[in-house]
């Protein structure tokens, strides 16, 4: 079975520093990631996706994410945060076990301090 | 293009009252569609999802339903409300396949007093 954990509910960072959100998955097959953000009682939007071609995957907003199958991990980065960056991130697996639902990180809510 | 409406944007409903929230899907057949819900600092819940015309599946047991009389209309129900149905409710729509995405409506915000 597969299952995504976000290994913080809270990040803060200043604004013009870098930002890690953490992401582990788990799977019996090769994984198909995501990266949602969510703005205060906004819609998802998807921010970038792996899908087995190259690990590092470049999404937009300057977001990227590497994949690290020896470490089951899909962290998200960015390398300056900007005041806007200030959202819930969810990480997401794809389950490849049966109807290829969607499985959802319980979020990560980005804190941007000026 | 593709895009998703979900109506209302937010909803203020007595206990006890129904509820019906509509998902319509533009520029694309046969789209998989889903309903979740999103209670208040938590992630996202599935409630139904839907292959086709009237083929409807309930991931969790509740005072919720969901049709789907048309290929890109999908409809969230209730009979009576209760207090723990508030929450912020999201429609989606994605396309068959192990590496494709699910794209979002902007949410109906529920609150049942």
């Amino acid at each position: 079975a597969q299952s995504v954990t976000q290994l913080d509910s809270h990040v803060s960072v200043s604004e013009g520093t870098p930002v890690l959100l953490r992401c582990n998955y788990s799977s019996s097959y090769s994984p198909s990631l995501f990266w949602y953000v969510q703005h205060p009682n906004k819609g998802l939007q998807l921010l970038l996706k792996y899908t087995s071609a190259a690990t590092l995957v470049k999404g937009i907003n300057g977001f990227e994410a590497e994949f690290k199958k020896s470490e089951t991990s899909f962290h998200l980065t960015k390398p300056s945060a900007h005041m806007s960056d200030a959202a819930e991130y969810f990480c997401v697996v794809r389950n490849m076990d049966s109807n290829y639902q969607l499985i959802w990180g319980a979020g990560t809510k980005l804190i941007i301090k000026p | 293009s593709q895009t998703i409406h979900q109506w209302p944007a937010t909803l203020v409903q007595p206990v006890g009252s129904p509820l019906s929230l509509e998902c319509t899907v533009e520029g694309t057949s046969n789209p998989n569609l889903y309903w979740y819900r999103q209670a208040a600092g938590r992630g996202l819940q599935l409630l139904f999802y839907s292959v086709g015309i009237g083929q409807i599946s309930s991931e969790v047991p509740q005072n919720l339903s969901a049709s789907r009389p048309q290929d890109r209309q999908f409809i969230l129900s209730s009979k009576k409300l209760l207090l723990s149905d508030s929450g912020f409710y999201l429609c989606a729509w994605g396309s068959t396949g192990w590496n494709t995405e699910a794209f979002f409506g902007q949410g109906t915000r529920l609150t049942v007093v």
